[in-house]
């Protein structure tokens, strides 16, 4: 099957760096998306990786190696309302592309 | 100005009823999907459209049917609601391209459905 692995939790003080895993077993994979969801609300996308390396979006990072099927979502100088999960997803392609969901990382980020 | 729309958003019902829940999007895309969102917050694709086709179904109960009447309308028709189906319902819409491109996809509010 496809799937993808996570941390549950993550927990942090305010101006801090967190490192959020991600590792897939996919077929068909074109490239690693990140999610924000706060509680009760939708998730948004933050971030998309389709080749090898970093990809910096303002206080946001995310990487990739396709060879280790591996990727992270960093996060820096953590504010309050960074707290939510963090959900990494898969783009596959079985014919029609979709996003295959990782569990979600809850990240708790304390004053 | 939202760009995905959902209605309800809460909906409380009774074990088996029948009970729709509608989708809609303004950026023009072509492709709309629903999800579904468990108490674990464990988020899986349940269908897409693109273009009013059925592209995507995954092993979902046929209890479920979706429903497209235009590119920017997806609907959701649950029959004899069971209580595993109270769940948060998401739709959700990107414009579909192919090969190495992100598919950015922009999610509704969610319907949060109860079944008692």
């Amino acid at each position: 099957g496809q799937s993808l692995e996570q941390p549950s939790e993550v927990t942090a003080v305010e101006g801090a760096i967190v490192q959020i895993n991600c590792t897939y077993q996919t077929s068909g994979f074109y490239g690693l998306s990140w999610y924000q969801q706060h509680d009760g609300g939708a998730p948004t996308f933050l971030s998309y990786n389709a080749l090898d390396g970093l990809e910096e979006t303002g206080r946001f990072s995310s990487f990739l190696s396709r060879s280790d099927s591996y990727g992270y979502l960093l996060l820096q100088e953590l504010q309050m309302k960074d707290s939510a999960s963090y959900f990494c997803a898969a783009l596959v392609s079985g014919g029609y592309n979709k996003l295959i969901f990782g569990a979600g990382t809850r990240l708790a980020v304390h004053p | 100005d939202t760009a995905v729309s959902q209605t309800p958003k809460y909906l409380v019902t009774q074990m088996g009823n029948d009970k729709s829940i509608k989708c809609e999007q303004n950026l023009g895309h072509d492709t709309m999907y629903w999800y579904k969102q468990d108490s674990k917050k464990f988020l899986k694709i349940m269908f897409s459209y693109n273009n009013k086709e059925l592209i995507i179904n995954e092993t979902v109960p046929n209890r479920f049917s979706p429903k497209s009447p235009d590119k920017a309308h997806l609907n959701l028709h649950i029959n004899s609601l069971e209580l595993g189906d109270s769940a948060v319902y998401f739709c959700a819409s990107s414009q579909q391209r192919d090969g190495f491109e992100t598919d950015t996809q922009y999610f509704g509010p969610g319907t949060r459905l109860t079944v008692l």
